[in-house]
């Protein structure tokens, strides 16, 4: 069974800060990674969506990279800002068993102004 | 705005009462899916329509019941439930089902059960 892992569950930056946040999962048979950005008591936001055959993508001053073997991807910041201040969700989309999109718990983000 | 629209945003509902969640999607969509997010616990996956058929169920206990009349709205009619029921309900949709597609969701609906 597919299992995704976000370290650490929590992570305060000063603003103006470059940060990476990480997402690991345990079987690297996955047809694509995204994530996604969530504000409290609110929906999620999809940020980036990786296919299983692409390295990275990048958007604005996110990116984020892949790496399938390995069973890593990172989300990575810069510059931060306030607003950027959310909990960041990693999942990923496989098509086996009855879990077709597997999430993570996420990384809740502050950013100190 | 992500062209969900979830309602109600909040609801307190007892062990004993009927209700309904509604979800509608404004996007064009072809599925749509309902998410039950717990605190400190991965977001579990409910139900999945594709096409207005139910595709997907993940085990899920039958006192939730969905609904999807049309491409564009789906519901979660809600009996008897339990206090561990208590949870933040999301909706979301996609072009296709089970496609590498983003998903876009709802601003979800906060239950709690008393």
């Amino acid at each position: 069974k597919q299992e995704v892992t976000q370290i650490p569950a929590a992570l305060s930056v000063p603003e103006g800060e470059n940060l990476v946040l990480n997402c690991s999962f345990t079987d690297s048979a996955i047809y694509n990674l995204q994530w996604f950005r969530q504000d409290p008591g609110k929906g999620l936001t999809s940020l980036l969506l990786i296919q299983s055959s692409q390295r990275e993508q990048t958007s604005g001053r996110l990116n984020a990279s892949l790496d399938k073997s390995s069973g890593r991807s990172t989300l990575y910041i810069a510059a931060s800002q306030p607003g950027d201040s959310a909990t960041y969700l990693c999942a990923v989309f496989a098509n086996f068993g009855n879990e077709k999109l597997t999430f993570g718990t996420g990384t809740r983000l502050t950013i100190i102004p | 705005e992500t062209g969900v629209t979830q309602t109600p945003r909040h609801l307190v509902m007892g062990m004993t009462n009927k209700k309904s969640l509604k979800c509608e999607q404004h996007l064009g969509h072809n599925a749509m899916y309902w998410y039950k997010q717990s605190a400190k616990k991965p977001l579990e996956l409910m139900f999945v329509y594709s096409l207005e058929e139910r595709v997907e169920n993940n085990s899920v206990p039958s006192r939730f019941s969905p609904e999807c009349p049309n491409s564009s709205h789906l519901f979660l009619h809600l009996h008897t439930l339990q206090p561990e029921d208590s949870a933040l309900y999301l909706c979301a949709s996609s072009r296709g089902g089970f496609s590498n597609e983003k998903l876009f969701f709802g601003s979800g609906t906060q239950l709690s059960v008393l």
